[in-house]
């Protein structure tokens, strides 16, 4: 079953906006982790937030954790054409167990 | 950083026949393999979790003896579908874990057509 629920499920924003992703999740983590996606391709790997940390930053992106809410946004800044691509969350609960990825966002910028 | 590769990359083939996926972990040993199945616009879905040296274990719903998973090394894992159907038509994604448990790679993926 799925972990994450990802919202919105699209988004369209122009170049140089940015762009916000939300992650919420139902059962206790040990780390939260963001891929992405382009189309027809595999899955590449962008931030990693750990259970105990409550924002991360990784050049344009921005992550933030809150394990009360249970929930985790992905901020892209700035956005390119580039980044157009499939957003995903994956929860880890630790103890070498297996991620389990949310449904997914479709971001598309505009040139 | 840490790669894994799948091969083919993709494939087609008739329906009835079977299909092997290769999934490599290049540069380092992986203890864990994942098989995950993605269809078009949709998350991916685990199908099983393969440890080096011993019987995978398999998602609800996953026919293990539809998908045959072997794990003989610490660097390679495959997937054979057998007597594959148009359904079985999906994105194959193969993950590897590093003996550490640290960090979760993943291979580009296989799409697979069955006619």
């Amino acid at each position: 079953s799925q972990q994450g629920e990802e919202d919105p499920q699209a988004l369209s924003i122009q170049e140089g906006e940015n762009a916000t992703m939300n992650c919420s999740y139902k059962t206790s983590i040990n780390n939260l982790q963001w891929y992405r996606q382009n189309s027809g391709r595999g899955l590449v790997h962008l931030i990693l937030i750990r259970s105990n940390e409550r924002e991360k930053h990784s050049g344009r992106l921005r992550v933030t954790l809150d394990t009360s809410k249970k929930s985790s946004s992905l901020l892209i800044t700035a956005s390119r054409a580039a980044d157009t691509a499939s957003y995903f969350c994956a929860t880890d609960p630790g103890a070498n167990s297996k991620l389990t990825f949310g449904k997914g966002i479709t971001l598309s910028v505009r040139p | 950083g840490a790669v894994v590769s799948q091969h083919p990359s993709w494939v087609i083939c008739k329906s009835g026949t079977s299909v092997k996926i290769e999934c490599r972990s290049l540069d380092f040993q992986a203890t864990t393999m994942f098989w995950y199945r993605q269809f078009p616009k949709q998350s991916l879905m685990l199908m099983a979790t393969s440890n080096e040296g011993s019987k995978a274990t398999y998602e609800q719903g996953v026919e293990k003896d539809k998908f045959l998973i072997n794990h003989a090394s610490l660097t390679l894992s495959t997937l054979t579908v057998t007597s594959a159907h148009p359904e079985d038509s999906s994105f194959y994604i193969c993950s590897a874990r590093d003996h550490r448990g640290r960090s979760q790679y993943f291979g580009p993926g296989t799409r697979l057509t069955v006619l």
